[in-house]
């Protein structure tokens, strides 16, 4: 079975902190997401990248930036948190090409921005 | 642009009911259509899919199916259960969105015995 690990299921952060969300995945899928899951909103796309060193803007990028040094792991950074940050953030991988494949969920990390 | 209507909920059945969770989209082309299901503390996974017109998807006793005309794509089960209690993502994918998945807002089901 597909993995998709989150290196923390819930944190809490102060404002201004630099925060790290990890994310591996163990089926050497290209295709790597990060969502934002919020109420009401269901999930909005922040950073995705097919390949490593290679990232592509989302629709909510403003505030984040991501990292693929490597194909199995995908970094989030929230350069400086901010209370409109404190969402549920999942992780995901998937085969190319977009969209045709199925997509792989990571649980899910909680965070708190105070 | 694309986009993916669901209904709101959440969605309260007793167990063994029928259940339907509307899914209305706007899309050029043929896309194709998703349900994810997020079981609580779980993060997403696929229940089914369809990727032309008239497919039906089908899962664990769910079923949608692809229509074209209506542009809808239904999530139904004949007898639900308490373990289907989740919240219900509807999404797609078609060449506008660079066949990024276009999501639903989500629908919670909760089923009460």
């Amino acid at each position: 079975d597909v993995k998709v690990t989150q290196s923390s299921r819930y944190l809490v952060k102060r404002t201004g902190e630099k925060v790290f969300l990890e994310c591996v995945q163990d089926m050497d899928h290209e295709n790597m997401f990060w969502y934002r899951q919020d109420p009401g909103l269901g999930l909005r796309l922040i950073y995705f990248s097919y390949d490593v060193k290679m990232k592509e803007k989302g629709d909510i990028p403003e505030g984040y930036s991501v990292s693929r040094e490597k194909k199995e792991r995908f970094s989030l950074i929230l350069e400086s948190a901010s209370t409109n940050q404190t969402s549920m953030y999942l992780c995901a991988s998937s085969l190319p090409p977009f969209g045709r494949n199925t997509i792989y969920f990571g649980e899910g990390s909680w965070l708190t921005v105070v | 642009g694309n986009s993916v209507t669901q209904m709101e909920g959440p969605v309260t059945l007793s167990e063994e009911a029928f259940l339907t969770i509307n899914c209305t989209y706007t899309a050029t082309g043929y896309p194709s259509l998703f349900w994810y299901v997020q079981y609580p503390g779980e993060g997403l996974q696929l229940l089914l899919k369809a990727t032309k017109a008239d497919d039906k998807g089908s899962n664990k006793g769910f079923e949608a199916t692809y229509r074209k005309e209506t542009t809808s794509f239904h999530l139904e089960k004949g007898s639900v259960q308490v373990s289907d209690s989740a919240v219900y993502f509807c999404a797609l994918s078609g060449s506008e969105s660079n066949y990024q998945l276009i999501w639903g807002a989500g629908t919670k089901l909760i089923i009460k015995p």
